[in-house]
């Protein structure tokens, strides 16, 4: 069974502090892997989207990849208690366009 | 761009009655939706894969004559739940993938439905 885990949380963390949020897959095939924010009630929004082993930057957010370890991180940078949600990492299998996704980790930024 | 919307954002139910719920690509074509589930507390689940004039496929464990999709164009899809239960009341999440333009394997998400079966 393919699956993504994350550490459902809560990762609380002071404003202003950088939080670290991880994910890992178990299919060596998966090629796209995204992050999603979703706050109580309401459907998940993009944050970030990954193909390439690496660093990828967007503002506050760096997005790392490490396909041999099969594992995806997100960084928030200046965390602002408006980023208080719950953070879903999402793998896409190789040509079926599905995303599996993971339990999500909640992010508690405290004032 | 990329936006998807949702009708009803929420609606409740009687028993035993059946609710269809719509989701659009407003400002882009989707060959592809997917329908997901969402419990309180629980992530997202894949229920179906909807393709533009052909037929659904859903995931194991989904009852396709319960949950009937129907994509009648590149920017409609439409799921109806028949003969609801309270067991299915849940937070119902389409998604579109884009056809071109943009990249073309990422999911955007409607705001979803909240349905609730009395």
């Amino acid at each position: 069974q393919k699956e993504v885990e994350q550490n459902s949380g809560p990762l609380s963390v002071p404003e202003g502090a950088i939080a670290s949020l991880n994910c890992t897959y178990s299919d060596r095939g998966s090629q796209s892997f995204f992050w999603y924010r979703q706050y109580s009630g309401k459907s998940p929004e993009l944050i970030m989207s990954i193909y390439s082993n690496g660093d990828k930057e967007d503002g506050r957010f760096t997005a790392q990849l490490n396909k041999a370890s099969q594992y995806v991180s997100l960084l928030i940078r200046d965390s602002q208690p408006s980023d208080s949600a719950t953070y879903l990492c999402a793998v896409n299998l190789d040509n079926t366009g599905k995303l599996i996704f993971g339990q999500g980790t909640t992010l508690q930024v405290k004032p | 761009g990329a936006v998807v919307s949702q009708h009803p954002s929420w609606v409740i139910c009687k028993s035993g009655t059946s609710v269809k719920i719509e989701c659009r690509s407003l400002d882009f074509q989707a060959t592809t939706m997917f329908w997901y589930r969402q419990f309180p507390k629980q992530s997202l689940m894949l229920m179906a894969t909807s393709n533009e004039g052909s037929k659904a496929t859903y995931e194991q464990g989904v009852e396709k004559d319960k949950f009937l999709i129907n994509h009648a164009s590149l920017t409609l899809s439409t799921l109806t739940v028949t003969s609801a239960h309270p067991e299915d009341s849940s937070f119902y999440i389409c998604s579109a993938k884009v056809l071109r333009g943009l990249s073309t394997d990422t999911q955007y998400f409607g705001p979803g439905t909240r349905l609730t079966v009395l």
